[in-house]
C-alpha cells in the first residue's frame, strides 16, 4: 500500500520567516494531497490540498508544491506567525475519494 | 462546519477490557473514518465505512472491531483491550462528493492498563 514519509520531525523558524515541509510518498497512483494541520491539544483541521493535475497551489501564506516524477510534494509557510505553530501533517490517496495515508507529522515552532 | 462528536474523550480501562469509543456526525456525510495517533507513527488508518451497514479494513485493523449503525453512528470496538492499545482515537468524515475533506473529531484518550 501506499506509504508517506514525513522527512522534518520538528521545524523551528524565527517569526516572518519561511518554513518548508517536505514529503515523500510511494504509490504513482496517488493523485491527491493534503495537508492537516493539529494545533496543540486540538484535533486535525484542513489546511490546504493540491491534485495531480497542477504543480503548484497558494492559498494566501500557503503553497503546496507538487513534484510528480519524484514523487514529492512540499508545503511552504511564507512569514510565519506563532499561530502557524503546530504539527503539520502530509497525506496522500489516489483519488479524492479514498483513503488518505499520512505521514507522521512536523512539528513547527515559530520562535518571537 | 462540520459537527463530529467523539465520546468518551477519556477512557481507563485494564487489560483484557471491554471498550466502545463512539463518533457521531451530524453532516450527512458518507465516509467516516477511525485513526488512532501515536507518536512516531503518526495518524493510522483502523476501520472507515461508505454508509450504513458497510465497513472497510484499514491499515492496523488487528484488535479492532467496528460498527457503522446508522448513517451518523460509527463505533469502534476493543472487546479484549491491550495496552499497545493505549493511544489518540481520531473518528473523522467525509462526503464523498466533495474534495475529501476529512472532518475531525476531538479525539478520545484511551488508557488501557
Amino acid at each position: 500500500g501506499e506509504k508517506v514519509e514525513q522527512h522534518e520531525s520538528t521545524l523551528s523558524v524565527r517569526e516572518g520567516d519561511s518554513a518548508v515541509i517536505n514529503c515523500t510518498y510511494t504509490d504513482t497512483a496517488s493523485s491527491y494531497f493534503p495537508w492537516y494541520k493539529q494545533e496543540a491539544g486540538k484535533s486535525l483541521h484542513f489546511v490546504i490540498d493540491i491534485r495531480s493535475n497542477v504543480d503548484r497551489k497558494q492559498s494566501q501564506r500557503l503553497t503546496v508544491l507538487l513534484d510528480k516524477k519524484a514523487k514529492r510534494f512540499s508545503l511552504h509557510i511564507t512569514a510565519t506567525q506563532p499561530e502557524d505553530s503546530a504539527i503539520y501533517f502530509c497525506a496522500a490517496s489516489i483519488s479524492a475519494g479514498n483513503k488518505l495515508t499520512f505521514g507522521i507529522g512536523t512539528r513547527v515552532l515559530v520562535r518571537p | 462546519e462540520a459537527a463530529v462528536t467523539q465520546s468518551p474523550r477519556n477512557k481507563v480501562t485494564v487489560t483484557g477490557g471491554n471498550v466502545t469509543l463512539s463518533c457521531r456526525q451530524t453532516n450527512s456525510h458518507n465516509y467516516m473514518y477511525w485513526y488512532r495517533q501515536d507518536t512516531g507513527h503518526g495518524l493510522r488508518l483502523i476501520h472507515y465505512s461508505y454508509g450504513a451497514g458497510n465497513l472497510q479494513i484499514g491499515d492496523v485493523p488487528d484488535g479492532y472491531k467496528a460498527t457503522r449503525t446508522t448513517q451518523e453512528d460509527f463505533f469502534l470496538l476493543l472487546e479484549l483491550a491491550s495496552p499497545s492499545q493505549t493511544s489518540l482515537y481520531f473518528c473523522a468524515s467525509s462526503d464523498s462528493s466533495s474534495q475529501n475533506t476529512l472532518y475531525f473529531g476531538a479525539g478520545t484518550r484511551l488508557s488501557v492498563l
